[in-house]
């Protein structure tokens, strides 16, 4: 079966535009939850949804904002970016919460 | 608050041999989950055995184990048999166990190479 679907895999922005990554989960999952990893910070948690609804939500500041459609599919959105903001950013979805399978990600270059 | 702690930033190990990468964790939820992922350079997250904190038994996926000590809280991945394919960053994380405790909480990460 398909795994988790992250696009686009590379993307370089401008400093103060802003940014939209898309993720397909798995078949079947409807959480889908999606992590920042930085060298310096490592891999920190943005946010997560369940049936289209934020559940939880890391400490980020409100540049950042995601959504997920009925289909589960989900996007995070990154506005006004600043240089800090190049990391890979990987989605992660999930069925019972006992298992998480992760995109390939998508590398983001802020310039 | 949960804690994940690596404190192996790298290692080394020949190939064919076993290799203990270390883990311990800190929370105050009685049930929780505990994984561990492999991540080569490509980036993609790995999924590679998942301990809960109820299994009595050490989990164990192919060449993977986990050694789980809860009394001691770490949970250590054991690879058997390395492979030069095995050279990459392996993560520990966990989950709690409320619903909005339900992300993943990422150690720092082991490097491991292996050696021929």
């Amino acid at each position: 079966k398909a795994g988790v679907t992250q696009t686009p895999r590379y993307l370089i922005k401008t400093r103060g535009q802003q940014v939209t990554l898309s993720c397909s989960p798995i078949s079947g999952h409807r959480s889908v939850s999606w992590y920042q990893q930085t060298p310096g910070q490592g891999l920190q948690f943005l946010f997560e949804y369940f049936s289209e609804t934020q559940r939880n939500k890391g400490n980020f500041p409100g540049r950042f904002s995601g959504r997920q459609f009925s289909n589960s599919r989900s996007e995070m959105n990154v506005s006004t970016l600043e240089l800090g903001d190049s990391a890979l950013y990987l989605c992660a979805s999930s069925l019972t919460g006992d298992g998480y399978t992760f995109g390939s990600g998508t590398r983001l270059t802020v310039v | 608050a949960q804690k994940i702690t690596q404190t192996q930033p790298g290692m080394f190990v020949q190939e064919k041999e076993a290799v203990t990468l270390d883990c311990t964790y800190d929370t105050s939820d009685q049930s929780y989950g505990l994984f561990w992922y492999k991540q080569p350079s490509s980036g993609e997250m790995i999924f590679l055995i998942y301990q809960g904190s109820y299994d009595e038994q050490n989990a164990t996926e192919g060449r993977y184990s986990l050694n789980f000590q809860k009394a001691r809280k770490s949970a250590n991945l054991v690879i058997s048999a390395s492979q030069l394919g095995d050279s990459a960053m392996y993560f520990c994380a966990m989950r709690g166990g409320d619903t909005g405790r339900r992300a993943l909480t990422f150690g720092s990460g082991t490097r491991l190479q292996v050696q021929p």
